[in-house]
């Protein structure tokens, strides 16, 4: 079983809709992060959590909110899509024990297509 | 402003053949870089590191290699296969304990048989 699983793998929605991506992770690991990346662009940082009781905004938080249910379990919802929000979304978990050596680790992604 | 470049959107080189891939960063604060390997509908995989204080480090197949002063890292996959054709994607983080990754945007490598 993937260590990083998301769903939905894919979804279709309308502009103004409210949708929620879910990432589980089995890794145990206490960070966890989401990430979209764009044709031709590089992974960029939304939300990040280095535990439960801590959120913080990425890079392009705009037009996005998480929560971190459990240390398992973060998702990320999109209030109201917009078009600019098609993309491919990955979440990750890393862990803080490993040190400077420390790397994440990807879910397969959700490729999301707003209308 | 992008911290992490990867100028070459794409790489072909034969089997057996040496890949290297580049990629210049722009902040000195980064203290750790890292590389991943994305194949079509699936996540980026790690691939291999290096820390800010050692210039090279191997795994296999697979080195990098980091010179501070020029603010350039490459990676060079010896003998290339066709199975490693895929986006590779450098990715560097700050000093200070923050381990939010800066990445780059690709270099999408195909090795052809």
């Amino acid at each position: 079983d993937a260590d990083v699983t998301q769903t939905p793998r894919n979804r279709i929605t309308k502009t103004g809709k409210r949708i929620m991506l879910e990432c589980s992770q089995t890794k145990g690991h206490d960070r966890m992060y989401w990430y979209r990346q764009d044709p031709g662009l590089g992974l960029r940082l939304i939300y990040y959590s280095f535990d439960v009781k801590d959120i913080n905004k990425g890079e392009i938080s705009d037009g996005y909110s998480v929560s971190r249910q459990a240390q398992a379990k973060f998702s990320l919802s999109l209030e109201s899509a917009i078009p600019n929000q098609t993309a491919l979304y990955f979440c990750a978990t890393s862990d803080a024990g490993q040190g400077i050596q420390e790397t994440q680790y990807f879910g397969p992604g959700t490729r999301l297509l707003v209308l | 402003d992008q911290q992490v470049k990867q100028n070459s959107p794409s790489l072909s080189v034969q089997e057996g053949r040496i890949s290297i891939l580049n990629c210049d960063y722009t902040n000195s604060m980064f203290d750790y870089f890292l590389w991943y390997k994305k194949y079509p509908a699936e996540g980026p995989t790690f691939l291999i590191s290096i820390s800010s204080i050692k210039d090279k480090n191997e795994d296999g197949r697979f080195t990098v290699f980091l010179n501070k002063s020029a603010k350039h890292l490459s990676l060079h996959i010896v003998p290339s296969q066709p199975g490693d054709s895929a986006v590779y994607f450098c990715a560097a983080r700050f000093q200070g304990g923050s381990e939010k990754l800066v990445f780059g945007k690709g270099t999408k490598l195909t090795v052809n048989p």
